[in-house]
């Protein structure tokens, strides 16, 4: 069992639907982040959160939205996703942005129809 | 040229065998080293983590880095059917500065 929870486990969603991911972290940690995984492609580092305030957006589409509104929880809602959106979303936490050690939790698939 | 190339195999071993995986990087900034292991349908679990050059051992695992050539490996020793899985590399510049992983390599231990 990891430090970093997420649910849900799996999503499937239409294009024109709204759901949110939802990420807890039990380890203490200051910061939290958004990653994508698709098949065959490097983790893409999403978003950055360092005690609650985003400090990185690394050109994400505007359908995707971070909420973190506290040092132990993460969000990611989305709306009106397109089927290439379908992907792993991971989320991970660390000390604090800069320390290397992350942890992830054990990630949400969504497939969008 | 990408910031970190790994191959994505897939490599397949028998029970017991030695594997290396690899990595190779362009940035000569990149300062923290770190191996990932990834199960199927979970998320990555970090494995190794090695500071600037040299060895790192844990157990049946060793992870090497070579910043003069930009070159890092992770040995397993013994491999073990259990070992299969997917292994990122990632690495940074430190400080500041945001993880880079490598697109994994898929590992298959047969007994």
């Amino acid at each position: 069992e990891t430090g970093v929870t997420q649910t849900p486990r799996h999503l499937v969603m239409g294009m024109t639907n709204k759901k949110s991911l939802k990420c807890e972290q039990h380890l203490g940690h200051n910061a939290m982040y958004w990653y994508k995984q698709s098949a065959k492609k490097p983790l893409e580092l999403m978003f950055v959160y360092s005690l609650e305030e985003r400090v990185e957006n690394n050109s994400v589409p505007s359908r995707f939205s971070p909420e973190c509104p506290n040092s132990s929880h993460l969000f990611l809602h989305l709306h009106t996703l397109q089927p290439e959106d379908s992907a792993l979303y991971l989320c991970a936490s660390s000390q604090g942005v800069g320390v290397q050690m992350a942890f992830f939790g054990q990630g949400t698939r969504l497939t969008v129809v | 040229q990408k910031e970190v190339e790994q191959d994505p195999g897939p490599l397949s071993v028998p029970e017991g065998a030695i594997v290396s995986l690899n990595c190779t990087y362009s940035n000569s900034a990149f300062q923290y080293f770190m191996w990932y292991r990834q199960y199927s349908r979970k998320g990555p679990e970090l494995l190794m983590y090695t500071y600037s050059s040299g060895n790192k051992e844990d157990g049946r695992f060793t992870a090497q880095v070579d910043k003069s050539s930009k070159y890092i490996s992770l040995f397993i020793r013994d491999s073990q059917p259990s070992d299969s899985a997917t292994y990122l590399c990632a690495m940074s510049r430190g400080s500041q500065g945001n993880l880079i992983f490598g697109k994994g390599t898929k590992l298959s231990v047969k007994p």
